[in-house]
């Protein structure tokens, strides 16, 4: 896990309500990225910023949003839109280059109840 | 468009024995290819990567992984097996743009039995 901090670890969230998943990196990378993982399913992209005040739509964007205002940070909302939000996040970080591997968070599990 | 495949969900075998788990890819261009671990309710772990070069990629923790490029496959290795490799496996291709992005397999859990 790095330099690379999720908090909370456990989450719990009743219907209706926004929640806010932590994620900050000490390793100086530029790039960083949110995924989910849910069971037999690997790990979808959510969103991912190559830089500050910069950043895109993953595969599964609709109901989540980010924001990168320090490079060492990246946060997700998890919005009321987001249909299935029970899942584990992960966060993770990289040079910003596709022959770099990645670096990952312990992750957060996040419940709607 | 890039995908990997990992056509085993689950993989059993004896501690000592030789594992392997399977993965398959389709990138345009010149693959990046990656193999990551993970331990229950843990982030994943990185063990190995191909970029160009030998074939043999060796890696953490006594793992190796073969690039075969006519069969389009990258599959991981371990000559003898612990208890301890018990783990979900991911193998995942990088994009060919400065985004670093990687499209991940959909996992492979090894269990290593005693």
């Amino acid at each position: 896990d790095g330099g690379i901090t999720q908090s909370p670890k456990y989450l719990f969230r009743k219907e209706g309500q926004n929640v806010t998943l932590s994620c900050e990196q000490n390793l100086n990378h530029d790039a960083m990225y949110w995924y989910r993982q849910d069971p037999g399913q690997g790990l979808r992209l959510i969103y991912y910023s190559q830089i500050v005040n910069d950043f895109q739509k993953g595969d599964i964007a609709e109901g989540y949003s980010v924001s990168r205002e320090k490079k060492e940070s990246f946060p997700l909302t998890v919005t009321s839109a987001q249909k299935n939000p029970t899942a584990f996040y992960l966060c993770a970080t990289g040079p910003g280059y596709s022959y770099n591997e990645q670096f990952f968070g312990p992750g957060t599990r996040l419940t709607v109840l | 468009a890039q995908s990997v495949a990992q056509p085993e969900d689950q993989v059993n075998v004896a501690e000592g024995n030789p594992l392997t788990v399977k993965c398959t890819y389709s990138v345009s261009g010149n693959p990046y290819l990656f193999w990551y671990v993970q331990y229950p309710n843990r982030g994943l772990q990185f063990l190995l990567k191909y970029i160009t070069g030998d074939n043999l990629v060796k890696g953490s923790y006594g793992f190796e992984a073969e690039f075969n490029k006519s069969q389009t496959s990258f599959h991981l290795k371990k000559p003898s097996a612990l208890v301890s490799d018990s783990a979900l496996y991911f193998c995942a291709v990088g994009f060919n743009t400065n985004a670093g992005k990687s499209t991940f397999g959909d996992g492979t859990t090894l269990t290593v039995k005693p």
